[in-house]
């Protein structure tokens, strides 16, 4: 079956620790995304990458880091200047044909935590 | 940029009776519209999206939602809703010039028997 995987379901992050989530995609997408929830907030962009080795901050990346190595796999590094990680971090992708028309699959999501 | 305003932020509804949730975008040029949908613990689904022709869209589950450009709306309907339908729906916009989706702030429709 062709979705996106992410993991862990759960993690807990430690001060002043970097922990990084882990998002897989089998869907041949060019495109791929990384989203934080928060209640009542809605979804806010991190990070997105149209294309391997090129990747673009959304409105909140302070805190982030990502890679794009593989089409398939998009890694976003929560680190310890992230004051305020605790929310529940999406993983999406798209295909790459018609820029804004196309739908985004999304993943189960990982819910970070701070001990 | 565009903003995505979802106006009500709990909506609770009897099985079977309709609901409509509303969303309102701010833009001054085209646009693409999108309702996603997300049961309790998962990632997000699309239910319809706009992106030009007709204004009534259709999606799954019984869902549909009109295009209004003057009004700047985007509200999504269902004529009867069933227990399952309990979850967040969110509104989005996509300026047709990039990748990135604003999302609205979700809306919880609450469904009981």
């Amino acid at each position: 079956d062709g979705g996106i995987t992410q993991s862990p379901k759960y993690l807990f992050r430690k001060e002043g620790q970097n922990v990084t989530l882990s998002c897989e995609q089998n869907l041949n997408h060019d495109a791929m995304y990384w989203y934080r929830q928060d209640p009542g907030q809605g979804l806010r962009l991190i990070y997105y990458s149209q294309i391997v080795n090129d990747f673009q901050k959304g409105d909140i990346a302070e805190g982030y880091s990502v890679s794009r190595e593989k089409k398939e796999s998009f890694p976003l590094t929560v680190t310890s200047a992230q004051k305020n990680p605790t929310a529940f971090y999406l993983c999406a992708s798209s295909i790459f044909s018609k820029p804004g028309q196309e739908t985004q699959y999304f993943g189960p999501g990982t819910r970070l935590l701070v001990l | 940029a565009q903003s995505v305003t979802q106006l009500d932020s709990q909506v609770p509804v009897f099985e079977e009776a309709p609901v409509e949730l509303r969303c309102n975008y701010s833009s001054s040029v085209s646009v693409y519209l999108f309702w996603y949908v997300q049961y309790p613990n998962q990632g997000l689904q699309l239910l319809l999206k706009y992106l030009s022709g007709s204004t009534l869209v259709k999606g799954i589950n019984g869902f549909e939602a009109e295009f209004n450009k003057s009004q700047t709306s985007f509200h999504l309907r269902k004529p009867s809703v069933h227990i399952s339908d309990t979850a967040e729906y969110f509104c989005a916009v996509n300026p047709n010039s990039g990748y990135a989706l604003n999302f609205g702030k979700g809306t919880s429709l609450l469904v009981t028997p």
